[in-house]
Protein backbone atom coordinates (compact mmCIF):
# COMPACT_ATOMS: atom_id res chain seq x y z
CA UNK A 1 0.00 0.00 0.00
CA UNK A 2 1.20 3.30 -0.96
CA UNK A 3 1.79 5.94 2.66
CA UNK A 4 3.99 7.99 3.97
CA UNK A 5 6.65 6.86 6.56
CA UNK A 6 8.12 8.38 9.72
CA UNK A 7 10.79 7.09 11.77
CA UNK A 8 12.11 7.15 14.28
CA UNK A 9 8.63 7.27 16.14
CA UNK A 10 9.98 8.07 19.50
CA UNK A 11 13.35 10.15 19.24
CA UNK A 12 15.49 11.11 22.62
CA UNK A 13 18.06 13.93 21.68
CA UNK A 14 20.77 15.52 24.37
CA UNK A 15 20.57 18.87 24.30
CA UNK A 16 23.24 20.31 21.79
CA UNK A 17 22.47 17.19 19.65
CA UNK A 18 21.10 17.57 15.83
CA UNK A 19 19.20 15.01 14.76
CA UNK A 20 16.92 13.97 11.43
CA UNK A 21 13.45 12.98 11.04
CA UNK A 22 13.11 10.65 8.27
CA UNK A 23 10.07 11.08 6.48
CA UNK A 24 9.48 8.52 3.03
CA UNK A 25 6.63 8.92 0.34
CA UNK A 26 5.42 5.80 -2.45
CA UNK A 27 2.68 8.10 -3.47
CA UNK A 28 4.47 9.32 -6.35
CA UNK A 29 3.50 13.07 -4.69
CA UNK A 30 5.25 16.06 -5.69
CA UNK A 31 5.19 18.20 -2.26
CA UNK A 32 5.98 17.72 0.84
CA UNK A 33 5.32 19.33 4.15
CA UNK A 34 6.86 19.10 7.63
CA UNK A 35 5.13 20.46 10.82
CA UNK A 36 5.10 20.90 14.09
CA UNK A 37 2.69 20.20 16.84
CA UNK A 38 2.29 21.41 20.51
CA UNK A 39 -0.60 20.93 22.73
CA UNK A 40 -3.04 23.75 22.13
CA UNK A 41 -1.29 25.49 18.93
CA UNK A 42 -1.93 22.98 15.85
CA UNK A 43 0.06 22.43 13.24
CA UNK A 44 2.76 25.26 12.37
CA UNK A 45 4.51 24.84 9.12
CA UNK A 46 7.99 24.29 9.56
CA UNK A 47 9.79 23.95 5.61
CA UNK A 48 7.57 22.48 2.15
CA UNK A 49 8.54 21.28 -0.93
CA UNK A 50 6.99 21.69 -4.13
CA UNK A 51 9.24 19.90 -6.05
CA UNK A 52 12.36 18.05 -5.82
CA UNK A 53 15.57 19.93 -5.26
CA UNK A 54 13.82 22.95 -3.90
CA UNK A 55 12.25 24.12 -1.11
CA UNK A 56 11.03 26.97 0.98
CA UNK A 57 11.02 27.86 4.69
CA UNK A 58 7.62 27.87 6.40
CA UNK A 59 6.25 29.89 9.70
CA UNK A 60 8.68 28.66 11.81
CA UNK A 61 11.95 27.64 10.28
CA UNK A 62 14.51 28.91 12.61
CA UNK A 63 16.72 25.93 14.22
CA UNK A 64 15.30 23.66 11.22
CA UNK A 65 16.98 22.22 7.77
CA UNK A 66 15.60 20.12 4.94
CA UNK A 67 16.70 18.42 2.19
CA UNK A 68 14.60 17.16 -0.90
CA UNK A 69 17.47 15.55 -3.42
CA UNK A 70 14.75 12.64 -4.38
CA UNK A 71 10.97 12.59 -4.90
CA UNK A 72 10.38 9.96 -2.36
CA UNK A 73 12.25 11.51 0.69
CA UNK A 74 12.12 15.16 2.60
CA UNK A 75 14.52 14.60 5.85
CA UNK A 76 14.27 17.21 8.69
CA UNK A 77 17.29 18.09 10.47
CA UNK A 78 16.33 19.55 13.72
CA UNK A 79 19.81 21.66 14.62
CA UNK A 80 21.16 22.44 18.38
CA UNK A 81 19.80 26.22 17.37
CA UNK A 82 15.98 24.96 18.12
CA UNK A 83 15.76 26.48 21.26
CA UNK A 84 12.66 24.42 22.47
CA UNK A 85 12.71 21.09 20.02
CA UNK A 86 10.42 18.92 21.69
CA UNK A 87 7.50 18.27 20.04
CA UNK A 88 5.38 16.41 17.59
CA UNK A 89 6.65 16.40 14.16
CA UNK A 90 4.49 15.61 11.28
CA UNK A 91 5.46 14.50 7.38
CA UNK A 92 2.49 15.23 4.87
CA UNK A 93 2.44 14.63 0.97
CA UNK A 94 0.29 16.22 -1.62
CA UNK A 95 0.49 15.15 -5.37
CA UNK A 96 1.20 18.68 -6.41
CA UNK A 97 0.42 21.94 -4.90
CA UNK A 98 -2.58 22.20 -7.05
CA UNK A 99 -4.13 19.20 -5.00
CA UNK A 100 -7.01 19.47 -2.41
CA UNK A 101 -5.32 17.76 -0.10
CA UNK A 102 -2.74 16.28 2.26
CA UNK A 103 -1.59 12.59 3.23
CA UNK A 104 -0.40 12.61 6.76
CA UNK A 105 2.71 9.91 8.18
CA UNK A 106 2.15 8.76 11.43
CA UNK A 107 4.58 11.01 13.09
CA UNK A 108 7.69 10.92 15.26
CA UNK A 109 7.98 12.48 18.61
CA UNK A 110 10.83 14.14 19.88
CA UNK A 111 12.15 14.56 23.15
CA UNK A 112 14.86 16.59 24.80
CA UNK A 113 16.36 15.23 27.59
CA UNK B 1 -4.17 36.10 3.61
CA UNK B 2 -5.72 32.85 5.00
CA UNK B 3 -6.88 31.51 8.35
CA UNK B 4 -8.73 29.53 10.23
CA UNK B 5 -10.45 29.76 13.86
CA UNK B 6 -12.07 26.60 15.07
CA UNK B 7 -14.23 27.92 18.05
CA UNK B 8 -14.01 25.89 21.23
CA UNK B 9 -10.27 23.71 22.20
CA UNK B 10 -12.51 21.35 23.73
CA UNK B 11 -15.97 20.04 23.32
CA UNK B 12 -18.04 17.30 25.36
CA UNK B 13 -21.02 15.37 24.27
CA UNK B 14 -22.70 12.15 25.22
CA UNK B 15 -22.54 9.04 23.51
CA UNK B 16 -25.69 9.21 20.76
CA UNK B 17 -25.78 13.31 20.97
CA UNK B 18 -25.21 15.18 18.34
CA UNK B 19 -21.68 16.28 17.78
CA UNK B 20 -21.45 20.42 16.17
CA UNK B 21 -17.63 21.61 15.86
CA UNK B 22 -17.29 25.20 14.73
CA UNK B 23 -15.48 26.21 12.23
CA UNK B 24 -14.79 29.79 10.27
CA UNK B 25 -12.41 30.65 8.00
CA UNK B 26 -10.55 33.65 6.09
CA UNK B 27 -9.81 33.98 2.43
CA UNK B 28 -9.27 36.58 -0.66
CA UNK B 29 -10.29 34.03 -2.68
CA UNK B 30 -12.96 31.15 -2.66
CA UNK B 31 -11.50 29.19 -0.53
CA UNK B 32 -11.01 24.73 -0.53
CA UNK B 33 -11.71 23.64 3.02
CA UNK B 34 -10.76 20.42 4.81
CA UNK B 35 -11.82 18.43 8.46
CA UNK B 36 -8.95 16.41 9.96
CA UNK B 37 -9.35 13.61 12.58
CA UNK B 38 -6.16 13.24 14.96
CA UNK B 39 -6.44 10.09 17.39
CA UNK B 40 -3.71 10.10 19.96
CA UNK B 41 -0.06 9.72 19.00
CA UNK B 42 -0.94 9.34 15.31
CA UNK B 43 -1.19 11.34 11.86
CA UNK B 44 -4.05 13.30 10.56
CA UNK B 45 -6.33 11.44 8.95
CA UNK B 46 -9.09 13.02 5.98
CA UNK B 47 -12.83 13.48 6.78
CA UNK B 48 -14.02 15.05 4.24
CA UNK B 49 -13.21 18.32 1.93
CA UNK B 50 -15.26 21.16 0.44
CA UNK B 51 -13.87 21.79 -3.27
CA UNK B 52 -16.60 24.14 -4.60
CA UNK B 53 -18.86 21.81 -5.76
CA UNK B 54 -22.18 20.42 -3.36
CA UNK B 55 -22.15 22.98 -0.45
CA UNK B 56 -23.06 19.90 2.13
CA UNK B 57 -20.27 17.70 2.16
CA UNK B 58 -20.36 14.08 3.55
CA UNK B 59 -17.43 12.31 4.46
CA UNK B 60 -16.18 9.24 6.55
CA UNK B 61 -17.66 8.31 9.85
CA UNK B 62 -21.01 9.27 9.20
CA UNK B 63 -19.65 13.42 9.23
CA UNK B 64 -20.59 16.04 7.15
CA UNK B 65 -19.99 19.49 7.29
CA UNK B 66 -21.78 22.80 5.40
CA UNK B 67 -20.25 25.63 3.62
CA UNK B 68 -21.42 28.92 4.44
CA UNK B 69 -20.18 31.71 1.99
CA UNK B 70 -22.09 34.20 4.07
CA UNK B 71 -21.43 33.44 7.48
CA UNK B 72 -17.47 32.19 6.13
CA UNK B 73 -18.50 28.55 7.91
CA UNK B 74 -17.73 25.34 7.75
CA UNK B 75 -18.88 23.79 10.80
CA UNK B 76 -18.76 20.07 11.33
CA UNK B 77 -21.45 17.72 12.55
CA UNK B 78 -22.47 14.09 12.90
CA UNK B 79 -25.74 13.32 14.10
CA UNK B 80 -25.20 10.96 16.95
CA UNK B 81 -21.84 10.58 18.81
CA UNK B 82 -19.76 7.50 18.88
CA UNK B 83 -17.17 6.60 21.76
CA UNK B 84 -14.48 5.83 18.66
CA UNK B 85 -15.44 9.86 17.75
CA UNK B 86 -13.06 10.86 20.73
CA UNK B 87 -10.19 12.75 19.18
CA UNK B 88 -8.57 15.59 18.13
CA UNK B 89 -10.36 17.67 14.84
CA UNK B 90 -8.79 20.28 12.58
CA UNK B 91 -10.59 22.34 10.41
CA UNK B 92 -7.63 24.12 7.57
CA UNK B 93 -8.04 25.84 4.35
CA UNK B 94 -5.93 25.84 1.37
CA UNK B 95 -4.66 28.90 -0.39
CA UNK B 96 -4.98 28.99 -4.13
CA UNK B 97 -3.18 32.28 -5.30
CA UNK B 98 -0.20 33.89 -4.92
CA UNK B 99 3.48 32.24 -3.47
CA UNK B 100 2.01 30.39 -0.97
CA UNK B 101 -0.12 28.19 -3.57
CA UNK B 102 -0.91 24.73 -1.74
CA UNK B 103 -0.51 25.99 1.43
CA UNK B 104 -3.20 23.62 3.79
CA UNK B 105 -3.50 26.91 7.18
CA UNK B 106 -4.92 24.85 10.19
CA UNK B 107 -6.96 25.90 13.01
CA UNK B 108 -5.80 25.10 16.61
CA UNK B 109 -8.19 22.52 17.09
CA UNK B 110 -10.71 21.05 18.60
CA UNK B 111 -10.69 18.15 21.45
CA UNK B 112 -13.82 15.83 21.09
CA UNK B 113 -14.71 13.77 24.29
CA UNK B 114 -17.59 11.65 24.55
CA UNK B 115 -18.84 10.23 27.60
CA UNK B 116 -20.70 6.80 27.96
Amino acid sequence: DGGITQSPKYLFRKEGQNVTLSCEQNLNHDAMYWYRQDPGQGLRLIYYSQIVNDFQKGDIAEGYSVSREKKESFPLTVTSAQKNPTAFYLCASSINRFNYGYTFGSGTRLTVV
Amino acid sequence: AQSVTQLGSHVSVSEGALVLLRCNYSSSVPPYLFWYVQYPNQGLQLLLKYTSAATLVKGINGFEAEFKKSETSFHLTKPSAHMSDAAEYFCAVKTERGSTLGRLYFGRGTQLTVWP
